[in-house]
């Protein structure tokens, strides 16, 4: 069946440096992938989708391109704030049902 | 207003017991999904509608049920509450199946 990786459970970093997380994703039907982030005590909320191979995607300082190539939809953003402390789960959908990797909790520190 | 809804926030019940949960969307979409969400595990896919068709999960099946009265209103139905059933509850819909998912805040499920 479908299955969405994100290696890492957590992430910690300072302020105003570089962050990238990823995800890796395999699927049997032509893939759409979406990155979703939850902040405490809210739900979670698309932030990024893609479907076009090779083609950067960006939203509120975050980007991602899909490559099709290496099953691989990795979440950057070049410089991290503290307001950017969330749940990040990487999704990936384009059939009838989604299917969401483990997600990845990001810490960012004064 | 892209807002789901879920009533309640917090639910507290003893093993045995039945639980219902509550969700609602009024964006119009043909999809309603239920996740089950605990510590750092993926959000499990448990049913979805698609329109009035209910979809369950095979290892979740007999499990949960779901009802769909409307196209804004969607449950999910515990019979009989174990411990394992403790997690967040999500529910989630979108306007075209497998796309883009709004989600709701949530319901925290404590069965004791």
């Amino acid at each position: 069946g479908d299955s969405v990786t994100q290696t890492e459970g957590l992430v910690t970093l300072t302020k105003g440096l570089p962050v990238m997380l990823n995800c890796t994703y395999q699927t049997t039907y032509s893939p759409f992938l979406f990155w979703y982030v939850q902040h405490l005590n809210e739900a979670p909320k698309l932030l990024l989708k893609s479907s076009t191979d090779n083609k950067r995607t960006e939203h509120q300082g975050f980007y991602a391109t899909l490559h099709k190539s290496s099953s691989s939809f990795h979440l950057q953003k070049s410089s991290v704030q503290l307001s950017d402390s969330a749940l990040y789960f990487c999704a990936s959908g384009g059939n009838y049902k989604p299917t969401f990797g483990k997600g990845t909790s990001l810490v960012v520190h004064p | 207003d892209t807002t789901v809804k879920q009533n309640p926030r917090y639910k507290l019940a003893r093993v045995g017991k039945p639980v219902n949960l509550i969700c609602s969307q009024t964006m119009n979409h043909d999809t309603m999904y239920w996740y089950q969400k605990k510590p750092n595990q993926a959000p499990k896919l448990l049913l979805f509608y698609y329109d009035k068709i209910l979809n369950r999960e095979a290892d979740t099946f007999e499990k949960f049920q779901s009802s769909r009265p409307n196209n804004s209103f969607c449950s999910l139905y515990i019979g009989s509450a174990g411990l394992e059933y403790s997690a967040m509850y999500l529910c989630a819909s979108s306007r075209v199946r497998g796309y883009e998912q709004y989600f709701g805040p949530g319901t925290r499920l404590t069965v004791l």
